[in-house]
């Protein structure tokens, strides 16, 4: 069974683009999240998005944000790109009900320079 | 706001020691509990999940949970070089469905 892919794996952008960032859940998952891991720093949780809906999000400006497709593959866009957007985003898949485990994928490294 | 707490480290243990790792959690709702292990460079993976209170034993690895004392904790038997990683406590946001929050993570070297 495939588990959660996420593409691309790098990424390198200039400061003031915009980067679109794109995963595939574990067949059968509905939930997708976002988190942001900055160097040094721990996972902040970006986005939730479950059943085409965006159903919460962390502590981040309008300019991160994203969407579910019918399938249940999403994509997060990082719009007007700043230098400390730099880090490495990481897409969860999950059943989608309360306490059940999420599975990350294996991540894309954003470089804005 | 929900905190989840854990020792950065590093944690150094010999090769064939028990390594214990601890994290303590803000929200007395919290139901379920999660360790990750997360090497340089990559993803989190899912080790091991906990949602009673008492012993979860996988292989070399024991989960412990304490919902009275909001602590959870993991012990690693028998500790290989291997292992060395960080490992990352997690509790659900539950005003976020499911999404999960972390801790900092403790870092674990074992040397052989």
């Amino acid at each position: 069974e495939a588990g959660v892919t996420q593409s691309p794996t790098h990424l390198i952008k200039t400061r003031g683009q915009q980067a679109t960032l794109r995963c595939s859940p574990i067949s059968g998952h509905t939930s997708v999240y976002w988190y942001q891991q900055a160097l040094g720093l721990g996972l902040q949780f970006l986005l939730w998005y479950d059943e085409g809906e965006e159903r919460n999000r962390g502590n981040f400006p309008p300019r991160f944000s994203g969407r579910q497709f019918p399938n249940y593959s999403s994509e997060l866009n990082v719009n007007a790109l700043e230098l400390e957007d730099s880090a490495l985003y990481l897409c969860a898949s999950s059943l989608g009900f309360m306490n059940t485990e999420a599975f990350f994928g294996q991540g894309t490294r954003l470089t804005v320079v | 706001q929900k905190e989840v707490e854990q020792n950065s480290g590093p944690l150094s243990v010999p090769e064939g020691a028990i390594a214990s790792l601890n994290c303590t959690y803000s929200d007395r709702g919290s139901q379920s509990f999660f360790w990750y292990r997360q090497y340089s460079g990559k993803s989190p993976e899912l080790i091991m999940s906990i949602y009673s209170n008492g012993d979860k034993e996988d292989g070399r690895f024991t989960a412990q949970l304490n919902k009275a004392s909001q602590y959870v904790s993991l012990l690693i038997r028998d500790s290989q070089p291997s292992d060395s990683a960080t490992y990352l406590c997690a509790v659900p946001h539950n005003q976020a469905g499911t999404a999960l929050i972390f801790g900092k993570g403790t870092t674990l070297s074992v040397s052989s």
